[in-house]
């Protein structure tokens, strides 16, 4: 039982280039979700998928699109990066249900975009 | 305005010494949940402890309790008995009723020392 997997763990991309971050959960959870972190901003969510077959935008989508490929998987697209996105990007999981269900995430992907 | 509110950016404590971690929340919504995470230097993030806003008694797990005053919209992390193992940065994130999605506060850095 893997809990939420992420990959690549560390990206490096140039201006301008594209990328996708994968996400996968085993725990068979209906939402997951994309948050970035910058250091002294905590996290701030980028999007989510409430269940499969929907997504939403969250407090900071702009530069970003989003795939729930299947349950398990989520994955985030940058579609054209820029320096403003290097951070440290953060993959979670969670059952659905009541305010109780805390949510799983995976080890991060650290990106820098020169 | 901010959701969450952790004033503290940094904390010193002793081993073995109680500390207080203060985080503040703002809404309206009469059911919400609360949430503390701790993000050791290795990255990954990891509950700790949970508060619905109807339950009646303060939460606790282990050396990690919640001090919740509803009244004052506080929810206050409490380590007992510090230990070098719990230096780390320390979230508190809110769920509000009909939302899967969590907000995070900006986080406090707490450092043990011997």
């Amino acid at each position: 039982n893997a809990g939420v997997t992420q990959t690549p763990k560390f990206q490096v991309l140039k201006t301008g280039q594209s990328m996708t971050l994968q996400c996968a959960q085993d725990m068979n959870h209906n939402s997951m979700y994309w948050y970035r972190q910058d250091p002294g901003m905590g996290l701030r969510l980028i999007y989510y998928s409430a269940s499969e077959g929907t997504t939403d935008k969250g407090e900071v989508p702009n530069g970003y699109n989003v795939s729930r490929l299947n349950k398990r998987e989520f994955s985030l697209r940058l579609e054209s990066a820029a320096p403003s996105q290097t951070s440290v990007y953060f993959c979670a999981s969670k059952t659905a249900g009541s305010n109780y269900n805390e949510q799983f995430f995976g080890p991060g992907t650290r990106l820098t975009v020169l | 305005a901010q959701k969450i509110t952790q004033t503290q950016p940094g904390m010193f404590v002793q081993e073995k010494e109680a500390v207080t971690l203060d985080c503040t929340y703002d809404t309206s919504d009469p059911s919400y949940g609360l949430f503390w995470y701790k993000q050791p230097s290795s990255g990954e993030m990891i509950f700790l402890i949970y508060q619905g806003s109807y339950d009646q008694q303060n939460a606790t797990e282990g050396r990690y309790s919640l001090n919740f005053q509803k009244a004052r919209k506080s929810a206050n992390l409490v380590i007992s008995a510090s230990q070098l193992g719990d230096s780390a940065m320390y979230f508190c994130a809110m769920r509000e009723r009909g939302y899967s999605t969590l907000t995070f506060g900006k986080g406090t850095m707490l450092l043990v020392s011997p």
